[in-house]
């Protein structure tokens, strides 16, 4: 079956410190993997994609994610997170058809003083 | 590029009444999705659309709910006999069919409370 996991609930980073937010799936095609961010009340902005290619793949807002297709993993990650970071986050994986995304969810994400 | 339209933005309604949201895409987008969103979980998979052909549905889609594209412009979803279990937020989204997975642009949803 196809599916996502975000193991992570919650997670709270102090400001300045790096962050990784982590992502499963279960797909049985070649996966096209996507985080997107949600603010209280707003829909999804998307911070970035993974079709092929290099795996290591930059965003919006000085987020980047890699891609391991050993370990099934496309994690999220920012070096330095500012207040405004705070959000909820989702990974979701789809196929190249165009089918409707499958997504996680949600890493909900604190950022403390 | 407007962005994705959602109408409206909340809907207070009692069991049992129908509601009809509407959607309006980006303008050259010819696919549309429609996603339901609860409390504390990503967004559920309802049904899309490629211009007005409605190309697959959920089996979260029951028979009290039905969506059309009628122009392969904005689309509407109704929810007819609302139940308590509805309350959700529902999102559209709309994409460029080409030959990759076009992302997906999402409106900021309409939330739906059933009393």
């Amino acid at each position: 079956a196809q599916s996502v996991t975000q193991p992570d609930i919650h997670i709270t980073v102090s400001e300045g410190a790096s962050l990784e937010l982590r992502c499963n799936y279960s797909y049985g095609a070649t996966p096209y993997l996507f985080w997107y961010v949600q603010s209280p009340g707003q829909g999804l902005q998307l911070l970035l994609k993974y079709f092929s290619g290099d795996t290591l793949v930059q965003g919006i807002k000085g987020f980047e994610a890699e891609f391991k297709r050993s370990q099934s993993s496309f994690n999220l990650r920012k070096p330095s997170v500012h207040w405004s970071d705070a959000a909820e986050y989702f990974c979701a994986v789809g196929a190249l058809a165009g089918t409707a995304l499958i997504f996680g969810k949600g890493t909900t994400l604190s950022v403390s003083s | 590029d407007t962005g994705v339209s959602q109408n409206p933005r909340h809907k207070i309604t009692k069991r049992g009444q129908n509601v009809t949201f509407r959607c309006d895409p980006i303008s050259e987008h010819n696919r549309l999705y429609w996603y339901r969103q609860t409390l504390g979980q990503g967004p559920e998979f309802l049904t899309y659309f490629q211009n007005e052909a409605q190309l697959e549905k959920s089996r979260l889609l029951s028979d009290r709910f039905s969506a059309e594209r009628p122009k392969g412009s904005f689309s509407t979803l109704e929810i007819q006999r609302t139940e308590q279990g509805d309350s959700a937020m529902y999102l559209c989204a709309s994409s460029l069919a080409d030959s990759k997975s076009s992302p997906l642009h999402f409106g900021n949803g309409t939330r739906l409370t059933v009393t």
